[in-house]
């Protein structure tokens, strides 16, 4: 079975550029989710979908955050103006209908905002 | 507002040497602790924890959960250089807009020397 994948693996901007990561799930995963790990702390939900649909989004910045997920498989997340803060590795998990709380995640993107 | 502490953040041992790593949380409607190993960039699924006290076991690494003292605990055993990684912990949420959401501890970081 094929793991989650990820693309870029690496990006490097410079602040109020803008930039979108995209990640493909596991086949089949009905439930997406984004997270934001900065260096030297766990994973920070951003955003959960469930098929195409946001179930959470309480921890986006949306004024400059986006993210979607076109019919219920593939995601991208923005961010536009990127803020030197941003800079950390984003990682997306995908996990089963049934299997919820399991999630299992990609290899990340490493964002550095310069 | 959610809150998981792992202790310690940091621990280096010798091969051979048997470690504890300690999570506490405090989250709103509590479904179940869920343990990963990080090593280089996406986490990976070690256990998920839902009764107290049954310990849950994968060759030398075994966790226990207490839903009282609302704490868990991750053993490794006859470590190896290939323990060498960031446990994280993550309680999940059960039900409503919140429903499988994990909210990480900031890990521990395990060194394991030859």
């Amino acid at each position: 079975e094929a793991g989650v994948a990820q693309s870029p693996r690496y990006k490097i901007i410079e602040k109020r550029q803008s930039v979108a990561f995209w990640c493909n799930p596991i086949s089949g995963h009905a439930t997406l989710y984004w997270y934001q790990q900065i260096l030297g702390q766990g994973p920070k939900l951003l955003i959960q979908f469930q098929n195409n649909g946001v179930v959470d989004d309480s921890q986006l910045p949306k004024d400059r955050f986006s993210a979607e997920r076109l019919k219920g498989v593939d995601s991208t997340l923005k961010i536009q103006p990127a803020k030197l803060e941003d800079s950390a590795v984003y990682l997306c998990a995908s996990s089963s209908q049934g299997n919820t709380y399991e999630q299992y995640f990609g290899p990340g993107t490493r964002l550095t905002v310069t | 507002e959610d809150k998981v502490v792992q202790s310690p953040l940091s621990l280096v041992v010798h091969e051979g040497d048997t470690v504890t790593l300690n999570c506490s949380y405090e989250v709103t409607n509590f479904r179940s602790l869920l343990w990963y190993k990080q090593e280089k960039k996406a986490p990976t699924f070690l256990f998920m924890l839902t009764s107290s006290g049954i310990e849950k076991k994968s060759g030398r690494l075994s966790s226990i959960l207490d839903k009282k003292e609302l704490f868990s605990i991750l053993n490794i055993t006859a470590t190896q250089t290939g323990d060498s990684a960031i446990y994280l912990c993550a309680p999940s949420h059960a039900g409503g807009t919140s429903y499988g959401k994990l909210t990480f501890g900031q890990g521990t970081i395990l060194t394991v020397h030859p």
